[in-house]
């Protein structure tokens, strides 16, 4: 079975500092992994995946995400912070075709921006 | 107009009421999913539908029904409400083998 845990439920930064959102996975076939992010009121939109190839991915909004296979991890971050930043994050982890196109998904660290 | 919509938007009802809750899709896509959100744990899957007579069981979904009338119609229905079901509820819809999901806006349902 495929689990997802992101460390911190609450993450607060000031603007212009580093954002880093932790999520480590474990799964038992090569992982596509995912982060999503939830505005206010909003549903869920996609911020990047990770299917195969390089390692470092690039999203949108300035986001980016290492996958780490010794590590089994998927770190966000983005180099400096901006108010619109403010959000919920969610971590994802799907084992791909065969017959399970399911999604697991991290319990979501809730980013604070400070002035 | 948005791909994955979702009726009604906020809903509130009492306890033993029938609801139901629609999602529609205009994104082609076979896979349709129904998930809830509560504060501190995250999304967690209620029903998903690979095609019209393809519907499967998630990880919660006692005292919850779906149907899937079309391929772009999934909906979502409570048989007798009750306070724990008060939550966020999600409609998605999934393409590709890598399984990217696509989300509605969400309902927020409130059971008195």
């Amino acid at each position: 079975a495929q689990s997802v845990t992101q460390l911190g439920s609450h993450v607060s930064v000031s603007e212009g500092a580093l954002v880093l959102l932790r999520c480590n996975y474990s799964s038992s076939v090569p992982p596509y992994l995912f982060w999503y992010v939830q505005y206010p009121n909003q549903g869920l939109q996609l911020l990047l995946k990770y299917t195969t190839g390089a390692t470092l991915v690039k999203g949108i909004n300035g986001f980016e995400a290492e996958f780490k296979k010794s590590e089994t991890s998927f770190h966000l971050t983005k180099p400096s912070a901006h108010m619109s930043d403010a959000a919920e994050y969610f971590c994802a982890v799907s084992d791909g075709g065969g017959s399970n196109y399911k999604l697991t998904f991290g319990k979501g660290t809730l980013l604070t921006v400070n002035p | 107009d948005a791909d994955v919509t979702q009726t009604p938007r906020n809903r509130i009802t009492k306890t033993g009421k029938r609801i139901m809750l629609e999602c529609s899709q205009t994104k082609g896509h076979d896979r349709m999913y129904w998930y809830r959100q509560d504060p501190g744990l995250g999304l967690r899957l209620i029903y998903y539908s690979f095609d019209v007579k393809d519907i499967n069981k998630g990880e919660i979904s006692d005292g919850y029904s779906v149907s899937r009338q079309a391929q772009a119609k999934f909906s979502l229905s409570l048989e007798s409400a009750i306070p724990n079901q008060t939550a966020l509820y999600f409609c998605a819809t999934g393409s590709g083998g890598y399984n990217e999901q696509f989300f509605g806006p969400g309902t927020r349902l409130t059971v008195l």
